[in-house]
């Protein structure tokens, strides 16, 4: 079974660029959470989706935002990129609908902001 | 909302030891309590989790313990080896009401261990 799938892996923007970055869950799996994870930060909650609605948002700007298509593939787009912006963005997996809590991340898209 | 401490920060252990991290949450609502290997430029693998309905749970290795009027829980790694080695996490998730589950992972900052050989 294919485990969560992100793309691209790497990428360099400069500021005030937008970036988007692609997550595929796991197969069967239909939500999709992005997290923030920066060496001062920590790992941040960004958005939960789930059926193509975003379920839950933590405390970021509107400046990030993100889709979940009916295959339950999720997209997430920072605009006006800041250099602050500069981090590993992860994205994870589960079934939901039910009992299960367990995530299941991905390798990460780790953006560079110039 | 929900915050979650962890220590420590960096925990030093010679190959065989074993090694303790500990965390601590403040929201009594959560009830799932998972924690995460990240190794150098991978993502977050789940190794063990706990419920709140349970207060030990072990995998080989591996075992968590959760205190729920205290509100912390532990991960206890015995007879450690080299490929141990890799930051921890520890996690608080609450689930909230009804048929589906939506939440969010409230994470700990992290704990740099390292087997020495």
């Amino acid at each position: 079974k294919a485990g969560v799938t992100q793309t691209p892996r790497y990428l360099i923007k400069t500021r005030g660029q937008q970036v988007t970055l692609s997550c595929s869950p796991i197969s069967g799996h239909r939500s999709v959470s992005w997290y923030q994870q920066t060496p001062g930060q920590g790992l941040q909650f960004l958005f939960e989706y789930f059926s193509e609605t975003q379920r839950n948002k933590g405390n970021f700007p509107g400046r990030f935002s993100g889709r979940q298509f009916s295959n339950s593939r999720s997209e997430m787009n920072v605009s006006t990129l800041e250099l602050g912006d500069s981090a590993l963005y992860l994205c994870a997996s589960r079934l939901a609908g039910g009992s299960t809590g367990e995530l299941f991340f991905g390798e990460g898209s780790r953006l560079t902001v110039l | 909302g929900e915050n979650v401490e962890q220590h420590p920060s960096t925990l030093s252990v010679q190959e065989g030891d074993s090694a303790v991290i500990k965390c601590t949450y403040s929201d009594s609502a959560s009830n799932y309590f998972p924690w995460y290997k990240q190794e150098l430029g991978k993502g977050p693998q789940l190794i063990i989790d706990i419920r709140s309905n349970v207060g030990e749970k072990k995998d080989q290795r591996i075992a968590v313990t959760l205190n729920k009027t205290a509100k912390h829980f532990s991960l206890h790694i015995t007879e450690t080896q080299p490929e141990d080695s890799a930051v921890y996490f520890c996690a608080a998730f609450y689930h909230g009401a009804g048929g589906t589950s939506y939440g969010k992972l409230t994470f700990g900052q992290g704990t740099i261990l390292t087997v020495h050989p």
